[in-house]
């Protein structure tokens, strides 16, 4: 059962608009989320994460969103660069403290058009 | 950023070998963490570590073993290597917070 769901396996968009990319998540019980991307053939780079008692946090271009309510957070990437084009893994942490596992999705492959 | 280490990067090995993926980190990190992923697929947990001489199996079951003899290393074997361990090998360590670093990764293809 995937607790972690990135349900649009692509996403294209124009070079300077925006990125949305979405994740949503079955477990209540997560409380720290995290987005990861990733080139071919690298590993995955930290970009940003958001706490649960957050809804917003931002970082330059990036910002992610949280809504519990509806276990949905979002990326947004403005304005959204050739150099963004990678796959974007959704990931989020269990409530039992700092040594709780990571739980991914499966990626989002972002496409940004020159 | 973050110093963590994968070898080899690509390998390619018949059926029935031992093979050995290595993993190192120079951060002092005492979590460490095996991941496996395929194409189009979530990274899955095979194996991970909180600290020396700690080692516990993740969510996916795998036929690999690990060891954590040292703090900086944490190597990944497979003693008999088959088709099915065709896959990307990723390497993360954490200092206790949320955030994961990974190591480039090691694309396994056993025929």
């Amino acid at each position: 059962d995937q607790q972690v769901k990135q349900n649009s396996p692509s996403l294209s968009v124009q070079e300077g608009r925006i990125s949305i990319l979405n994740c949503d998540y079955t477990n209540s019980m997560f409380d720290y989320f995290l987005w990861y991307k990733k080139y071919p053939a690298e590993g995955p780079t930290f970009l940003i994460s958001i706490s649960s008692i957050k809804d917003k946090n931002e970082d330059g271009r990036f910002t992610v969103f949280l809504n519990k309510s509806a276990k949905h957070l979002s990326l947004h990437i403005v304005p959204s660069q050739p150099g963004d084009s990678a796959v974007y893994f959704c990931a989020a942490r269990g409530a039992a403290g700092a040594n709780s596992k990571l739980t991914f999705g499966k990626g989002i492959t972002l496409s940004v058009r020159p | 950023e973050a110093d963590i280490y994968q070898t080899p990067r690509y390998l390619v090995i018949g059926t029935g070998k031992k093979i050995t993926l290595e993993c190192s980190q120079t951060m002092g990190h005492d979590k460490m963490y095996w991941y496996q992923q395929d194409p189009g697929m979530e990274l899955h947990l095979i194996h991970y570590s909180y600290g020396v001489n700690s080692t516990e199996k993740g969510d996916l079951s795998s036929e690999s073993t690990v060891s954590r003899i040292r703090t900086e290393h944490f190597p990944l074997t497979l003693e008999s290597a088959r088709p099915s361990h065709t896959s990307q090998y990723l390497c993360a360590s954490s200092a206790g917070g949320n955030i994961q670093y990974f190591g480039a990764g090691t694309r396994l293809s056993v025929l």
